[in-house]
């Protein structure tokens, strides 16, 4: 069964460095999305993408996030200059173009000391 | 606002019982979308089931079913015959308004999460 895989599944960072979150939805899927979700606490929108651009964006992707399908698989999260209140767990969704189901990737563990 | 509550921080289930999540949610939309999903202590998101707003039966997927009620704005999971597998955190989301193709405004929005146990 096709499934969203994400890389890597956990990453430690210094606070100020960048980050770049590896995602590789199901291949069919047109629609892409990143979420997060702080320890304990519930899962939050970051940004919708289609048709190579963001369609959407919440409040928390500010201008250190930014997104990039850069071929015809991989859509990337980089966080350009880490703080400590990114750790977090980050997961990639994606949607078909067709139906109203996204399915989420295992996520990555944000550690950033 | 609170767009999904749900209500219960934790809840615990004897193994082969049926359990009930609670969720309610809060739009003006008259087009939306109703999510389930499982979060197992691995931390991965686990899509369960899907309601829309405009569906007149009950989704079901195997020992899930969504009681839909439409007019009390409440979408709750109902698990038959729970297994020791089933503990984990569950989830109810939405999608507010119309699915647009260009893609924007299909975020799902989050409720705060139910943890089940299952007890032997």
């Amino acid at each position: 069964e096709p499934e969203v895989t994400q890389t890597p599944s956990h990453q430690v960072t210094q606070m100020g460095q960048e980050v770049i979150l590896r995602c590789v939805p199901i291949s069919n899927h047109l629609y892409f999305y990143w979420y997060r979700q702080i320890l304990g606490q519930k899962v939050e929108f970051l940004v919708s993408f289609y048709n190579n651009e963001i369609s959407e964006k919440s409040e928390i992707f500010d201008d250190q996030f930014s997104v990039e399908r850069p071929d015809g698989s991989n859509f990337t999260l980089k966080i350009r200059s880490t703080k400590l209140e990114d750790s977090a767990m980050y997961f990639c969704a994606s949607r078909a173009g067709t139906g109203d189901e996204q399915y989420f990737g295992p996520g990555t563990r944000l550690t950033v000391t | 606002a609170q767009k999904i509550t749900q209500t219960q921080p934790g809840m615990f289930v004897q193994e082969k019982e049926a359990v009930t999540l609670d969720c309610t949610y809060d739009t003006s939309d008259q087009s939306y979308g109703l999510f389930w999903y499982k979060q197992p202590s691995s931390g991965e998101m686990i899509f369960l089931i899907y309601q829309g707003s405009y569906d007149e039966q009950n989704a079901t997927e195997g020992r899930y079913s969504l009681n839909f009620q439409k007019a009390r704005k409440s979408a709750n999971l109902v698990i038959s015959a729970s297994q020791l597998g089933d503990s984990a955190m569950y989830f109810c989301a939405m999608r507010e308004g119309r699915v647009l193709f260009s893609g924007g405004y299909n975020k799902l929005i989050f409720g705060a999460g139910t943890r089940l146990a299952v007890h032997p």
